[in-house]
């Protein structure tokens, strides 16, 4: 079956502007999150979603960043008012997380890339 | 979450085993072991993980040490394909599901 999804795979745009990200999950993975890479770096975790719990949204860096999923499909990363450091690659990732001993294994997505002028 | 040291690059000849330290001193008793890896311009890629026993999987082997301090991840025969950066990942392992805590990672390169 197809994996995680994003779009757009690029996004240019211009500072003060607000951008879209979007994140198709695996079909019935219940926990879905987002993570964050500057060029050269490591994944910083922004959020997850798990079922229909309330988020964790302990790694979002300010409150112009925001994301909404809904049911257990897509999600959308929202940033508003881009600054230049936001430039980086947004990584989305599912898992099924039904208890069993493969099922924590988060499945990435291709990411996309920010670009903020 | 227990926070993981590796050394940052290191070069293994193709068709050789790989072995990629990790350090975690300060793990505790309910945090597993994870590993990832991240070939160029992709997402990363779960490999294994465990909690105190060796795991061995069709990608790799997994050895905790007794005291779980520290780890080594093997890659049997390296193929160029494996050229990638390793991240080796303490956490919990949560029934739904964990954020992951990414550190620098080990800059793997095979060499022909």
């Amino acid at each position: 079956g197809a994996g995680v999804s994003q779009s757009p795979s690029n996004k240019v745009t211009e500072k003060g502007k607000d951008v879209e990200l979007r994140c198709d999950p695996i079909s019935g993975h219940t926990a879905l999150y987002w993570y964050r890479q500057r060029l050269g770096q490591g994944l910083e975790f922004l959020i997850y979603f798990q079922g229909n719990s309330a988020p964790d949204k302990s790694g979002l860096p300010s409150d112009r960043f925001s994301a909404e999923r809904t049911g257990e499909s897509v999600s959308t990363l929202t940033i508003q008012r881009t600054q230049q450091e936001d430039s980086a690659v947004y990584l989305c990732a599912s898992s099924l997380s039904d208890g069993t001993s493969r099922s924590n294994e988060q499945f990435f997505g291709p990411g996309t890339r920010l670009t903020v002028l | 979450d227990a926070k993981t040291t590796q050394p940052p690059s290191m070069d293994c000849a193709e068709g050789r085993a790989a072995n990629l330290p990790c350090n975690h001193s300060t793990i505790s008793g309910n945090e597993y072991v994870y590993w990832y890896r991240q070939i160029h311009s992709q997402g990363p890629q779960y490999i294994i993980h465990g909690l105190k026993n060796n795991e061995t999987n069709e990608m790799a082997s997994l050895i905790i040490t007794e005291d779980r301090k520290s780890s080594t991840l093997i890659l049997p025969h390296a193929t160029l394909r494996d050229t990638a950066v390793y991240y080796c990942i303490v956490a919990r392992r949560r029934a739904a599901g964990n954020k992951l805590t990414f550190g620098g990672g080990t800059r793997v390169l095979v060499k022909p």
